[in-house]
């Protein structure tokens, strides 16, 4: 079975802290994203990655990056964490199927990282 | 840019009830269609898929998808819901190069 683990299930900080959510997958995935889940908006993409060191915007990036040094290590990074990022951040891995084609195959999620921000 | 919309934020029914979620997506090309659930403390886990051939897709725990190409629709359904089906259900879609849009949920309550 594919496992995807996310470092906190918890995670309580300050205004203007730096915050590092971490997440590994064990399945050899080429295919890592972040997501924000907040009560009625549903899952919104922050950023993603299709292979080591590289990355592309989702939809919501702002006052986020990401950094994929290895290739099952998909990290979070809050430079400067705000209220307005208090929120449940899942991680997700996915592989390319070469003959459907696209990043956006069979995602697997991680648990979550609950982000309260004070 | 792709658009998923679920039709009911909150949905209540009783065990034994039939159930069908609404989805509609604003993409018009070739997609990969998918129902999401996320159990209360669980991950969000694939309840089941739409790539190609038959659009009556079955999915575990007795849900079935059916898409609707000329509705742009892909609903969930299932005859008899249970207690235990109680979880948020997402609809997401792609166009098989981009990644997944996911609707807003919906929040299945199963009073016993």
């Amino acid at each position: 079975d594919v496992k995807v683990t996310q470092s906190s299930r918890y995670l309580v900080k300050r205004t203007g802290e730096k915050v590092f959510l971490e997440c590994v997958q064990d399945m050899d995935h080429e295919n890592m994203f972040w997501y924000r889940q907040d009560p009625g908006l549903g899952l919104r993409l922050i950023y993603f990655s299709y292979d080591v060191k590289m990355k592309e915007k989702g939809d919501i990036p702002e006052g986020y990056s990401v950094s994929r040094e290895k290739k099952e290590r998909f990290s979070l990074i809050l430079e400067s964490a705000s209220t307005n990022q208090t929120s449940m951040y899942l991680c997700a891995s996915s592989t390319i199927h070469r003959i459907a084609g696209g990043p956006g195959e069979t995602q697997y999620f991680g648990p979550g990282t609950r982000l309260l921000v004070l | 840019a792709q658009s998923v919309s679920q039709h009911n934020h909150h949905v209540i029914l009783s065990e034994a009830a039939s159930l069908e979620l609404g989805c509609n997506y604003s993409y018009g090309g070739t997609v990969n269609l998918f129902w999401y659930v996320q159990y209360p403390g669980q991950h969000l886990q694939l309840l089941l898929k739409y790539f190609s051939g038959d659009p009556l897709v079955k999915g575990i725990k007795g849900f079935e998808a059916e898409f609707i190409k000329s509705k742009f629709s892909f609903n969930l359904r299932k005859p008899s819901v249970q207690w235990s089906d109680t979880a948020e259900y997402f609809c997401a879609v792609n166009d098989g190069y981009s990644t997944l849009t996911f609707g807003k949920g919906t929040m299945l309550l199963v009073s016993p």
